[in-house]
């Protein structure tokens, strides 16, 4: 199995601009999960999804944020419009949910920078 | 709530040496608790988990740790420190009622190995 995938691996981009991150869990596992790491914060939890559906959003840090899981394979991340506080890794996982232990699996992130 | 800090945001061995990094939880329900390690530049994964079936805890790379409730500490330990080691170390905490999806990350510990 190829892991959790995501894409870009880097993105730069100016203040204003929309970003859009994505990713591809790993196939079979039903809950998807959405982190941001900064140094100042640490691994912050900023949504998961469990069939598609969005089940805890309270991480997402403002409006300017919004996710969406169209099918079991896909999901995007979108930041409209981007600031430089924005900057960070953001971090996709997934895991397989017939047993709350099951393990997460993260994908390698993607590095935003907003200039 | 579920929460988990970790002891030292650095620390530094001598390659050969005892590893070992702090983590202290609290949670109002039995936890269910990890340690994931982060190479540079890689996503998480998986060291260890703590799911009540066993105190004692062997993960990958020579790695383990135990559970106290007593303490209500879940420490990592590896008896010889290799080099590769060197990496950034979270442990996690998870409600065992409900299968619910989310994780309580520490703020992490980097790990130095000297020659």
């Amino acid at each position: 199995d190829a892991g959790v995938i995501q894409s870009p691996r880097h993105e730069v981009t100016e203040m204003g601009q929309e970003v859009t991150l994505r990713c591809k869990p790993i196939s079979g596992h039903d809950y998807l999960f959405w982190y941001r790491q900064t140094m100042m914060r640490g691994l912050e939890l900023l949504i998961y999804f469990n069939n598609n559906v969005p089940i805890d959003d309270s991480g997402m840090p403002e409006d300017r944020f919004s996710a969406k899981m169209p099918n079991a394979s896909f999901s995007t991340l979108k930041i409209q419009p981007s600031e430089p506080r924005d900057s960070a890794v953001y971090f996709c996982a997934s895991r397989r949910g017939t047993s709350v232990t099951d393990t997460q699996y993260f994908g390698p992130g993607t590095r935003l920078t907003v200039l | 709530a579920q929460s988990v800090t970790q002891l030292g945001s650095h620390v530094s061995v001598s390659e050969g040496a005892l590893v070992l990094l702090r983590c202290n939880y609290s949670s109002s329900v039995p936890p269910y608790l990890f340690w994931y390690v982060q190479y540079p530049n890689q996503g998480l994964q998986l060291l260890l988990k703590y799911t009540s079936a066993a105190t004692l805890v062997k993960g990958i790379n020579g790695f383990e740790a135990e559970f106290k409730k007593s303490e209500t500490s879940f420490h990592l330990t590896k008896p010889s420190a290799h080099m590769s080691d060197a990496a950034e170390y979270f442990c996690a905490v998870k409600k065992s009622s409900g299968n619910t999806g989310k994780l309580i990350f520490g703020q992490g510990t980097t790990l130095q190995v000297k020659p």
